[in-house]
Parts: structure tokens; C-alpha cells; sequence
């Protein structure tokens, strides 16, 4: 069962633009993680940030989380056409183990 | 140090067969999760071993198994192959106690199964 749910579920804008993606789960996690999907091809992982942060960076990454609202964002910025792919959310629950749930995706298009 | 190999990369088959894949995770990792997208259902989690041993499964049939090796190579098995059964099969592998990274995970290419 998904966990994450991300909106939108395609997005599409200019070269330079900024891309924001949200995620939402459902129950109470240690982390959280960001993946990217290239069309067809395995996961790239891009950040994890845990239950107790609240933002992290990472070069032109940022995430966010809000466990009180259970969501969490993804923004991109100054966004390239090599960004054009699917993004995950991954959910680790608490006393979980080495499993990650994911949400269905935000499909990124970022047009030159 | 080399990623996560997946074999085959592209397998068809027919309906009522079945197939073996195999996933050789990152040198070092012990950890092997297989788990299958579809357009429909999205990334779903099929199971997970640690040395050797299954230590969580997801809600499939028992017509999908697995086993790991002790070099921690993974293969997982659909058995009387289904239609429904048509996906890219993920693996992923990540070292044990990775410290502040969590349980950050490696993805290899996949395999693409298509059932006809």
C-alpha cells in the first residue's frame, strides 16, 4: 500500500524556473527520502532527511519536513532540462526495518 | 566501487512460465530489497533479506520468492507467470548502520519483464 502520496503528479516548466513537490504519508516515520527516476531506469537517491529535522539542503535541493502535517517538499531551484524526470518519496516507518515506502511520483518536465 | 547490477536487463516471457532474477548489490552490502513498478500501482516493496535470511515481505502472492546467497547476490522467482506480472523489478541494497545516512538505498537499472 502507497504511504506517500506526491502533487502535483506532473508538472511542467521553463528552464530556470523553480519546482516545488509535495509529499504527504500517512503514519509516523524515522525518515524520509527523495528519490529520482529517470524514464524506465533504477532510483537515484537525492536526500533523506530524518524525523527530528525539519530542513535540509543539498546543493540546489532543498527538502522540508512537517510531522505535525505528516508532509513534506521538495524544491528545486534554478531547474535544468537534465532535471526532467519522476521524483519519489520514500517513506521509513518507525519500528520498521530496511523498507521503504513509496508514494506514486511527480513526473518534472522542465522544457528549454 | 561498482553499483548494483541487475540480470537479465529485458526478459519476455509467456503466461504460466517463470523466471529468475538476479540482483549483485554494491560490495559490501548486505542488505537486498527487490521491488516492482508498474504504471497502475507504482513502486511496491516485495521483500527484503539480510544475510541469507528474509527479513520483511510485502503483500504478494507466493508465487513470488526470493532467496540471497552468502556473497549477499540476490534472486527472486515469479513463479506461473501472469499478465499482471509485466513490470520493471527494482533492487536495492545498503550497507548496515549506516550512521547519519539512515537507510539510504542503491537502486540497480531493473529489470524490465514483460509477460505475454
Amino acid at each position: 500500500s502507497q504511504q506517500g502520496e506526491e502533487d502535483p503528479q506532473a508538472l511542467s516548466i521553463q528552464e530556470g524556473e523553480n519546482a516545488t513537490m509535495n509529499c504527504s504519508y500517512k503514519t509516523s516515520i524515522n525518515n524520509l527520502q527523495w528519490y529520482r527516476q529517470n524514464s524506465g531506469r533504477g532510483l537515484v537517491h537525492l536526500i533523506l532527511i530524518r524525523s527530528n529535522e525539519r530542513e535540509k539542503h543539498s546543493g540546489r535541493l532543498r527538502v522540508t519536513l512537517d510531522t505535525s502535517k505528516k508532509s513534506s517538499s521538495l524544491l528545486i531551484t534554478a531547474s535544468r532540462a537534465a532535471d526532467t524526470a519522476s521524483y519519489f518519496c520514500a517513506t521509513e516507518t518507525q519500528g520498521g526495518s530496511e523498507k521503504l515506502v513509496f508514494g506514486k511520483g511527480t513526473k518534472l518536465t522542465v522544457n528549454p | 566501487k561498482a553499483g548494483v547490477t541487475q540480470t537479465p536487463r529485458y526478459l519476455i516471457k509467456t503466461r504460466g512460465q517463470q523466471v529468475t532474477l538476479s540482483c549483485s548489490p554494491i560490495s559490501g552490502h548486505r542488505s537486498v530489497s527487490w521491488y516492482q513498478q508498474t504504471p497502475g500501482q507504482g513502486l511496491q516493496f516485495l521483500f527484503e533479506y539480510f544475510s541469507e535470511t528474509q527479513r520483511n515481505k510485502g503483500n504478494f502472492p507466493g508465487r513470488f520468492s526470493g532467496r540471497q546467497f552468502s556473497n549477499s547476490r540476490s534472486e527472486m522467482n515469479v513463479s506461473t507467470l501472469e499478465l499482471g506480472d509485466s513490470a520493471l523489478y527494482l533492487c536495492a541494497s545498503s550497507p548496515p548502520g549506516q550512521g547519519t545516512k539512515g537507510n539510504e538505498q542503491f537502486f540497480g537499472p531493473g529489470t524490465r519483464l514483460t509477460v505475454l
